[in-house]
């Protein structure tokens, strides 16, 4: 099993609604990461999860925030959004490599529109 | 710091035509180079990546890239493109001091029939 599966793949919230993204990988991968593309832009790094535990915050708002469960699933819980954050949010995962020469494998994404 | 651009922000050719994706690099040491490929609302896939050895990378798909020192470029090749192709295509850069990859802005490859 080679995939990345994320769900919902298309979300649509109003600003004060609650909901959360999810990301699954069996891979045995123990990075995770969560990205947010705007259309024809290049992947901007939100959060990387390395063995269960957040490594990273891109100074990300406060309105999201990440969950690692388990070494095998990833979430990201969303909460009063504003229309510029409607995007695509990507999940990806990798080993976790002290030569930095792991690819990412990347689940589809989540379209997400904030009304 | 460590960068990425690709210049071209849209590329077009014809089915059947070759191709030839522009990639550069600023980083002090030898870095780990990577092309994906995007197609519309899709995440992405890994075409092919450099980190030693022959600079003249096979990939999936069809695609090569050949890694030039001296010129700091990894540019993508196809000899004959389908319109399968048309997708955006990003390199990447990883090195020994991060794993985090950093992106190019893309190129949009489209391809007239």
């Amino acid at each position: 099993d080679t995939e990345v599966t994320q769900t919902p793949k298309h979300l649509v919230m109003g600003m004060t609604n609650k909901k959360s993204l999810k990301c699954e990988q069996h891979m045995g991968h123990r990075a995770m990461y969560w990205y947010k593309q705007k259309a024809k832009k290049p992947p901007e790094l939100m959060f990387v999860y390395s063995y269960e535990k957040l490594s990273i915050n891109e100074s990300v708002p406060s309105r999201f925030s990440p969950e690692c469960p388990n070494s095998s699933l990833l979430n990201l819980h969303l909460h009063a959004l504003q229309p510029e954050d409607s995007a695509l949010y990507l999940c990806a995962s990798s080993q976790v490599s002290r030569t930095a020469n792991e690819k990412l494998f990347f689940g589809s994404g989540t379209q997400l529109s904030v009304l | 710091a460590q960068s990425v651009t690709q210049p071209d922000i849209h590329i077009t050719v014809s089915e059947g035509a070759s191709l030839e994706l522009r990639c550069n690099y600023s980083y002090g040491a030898t870095p780990y180079l990577f092309w994906y490929v995007q197609s519309p609302g899709q995440g992405l896939q890994l075409l092919l990546k450099y980190f030693s050895g022959d600079t003249l990378v096979q990939g999936i798909k069809g695609f090569e890239a050949e890694f030039k020192r001296s010129q700091s470029s990894f540019n993508l090749r196809k000899p004959s493109v389908h319109w399968s192709d048309a997708a955006e295509y990003f390199c990447a850069l990883t090195s020994g001091g991060s794993y985090i990859p950093t992106f190019g802005r893309g190129t949009s490859l489209i391809v007239h029939p």
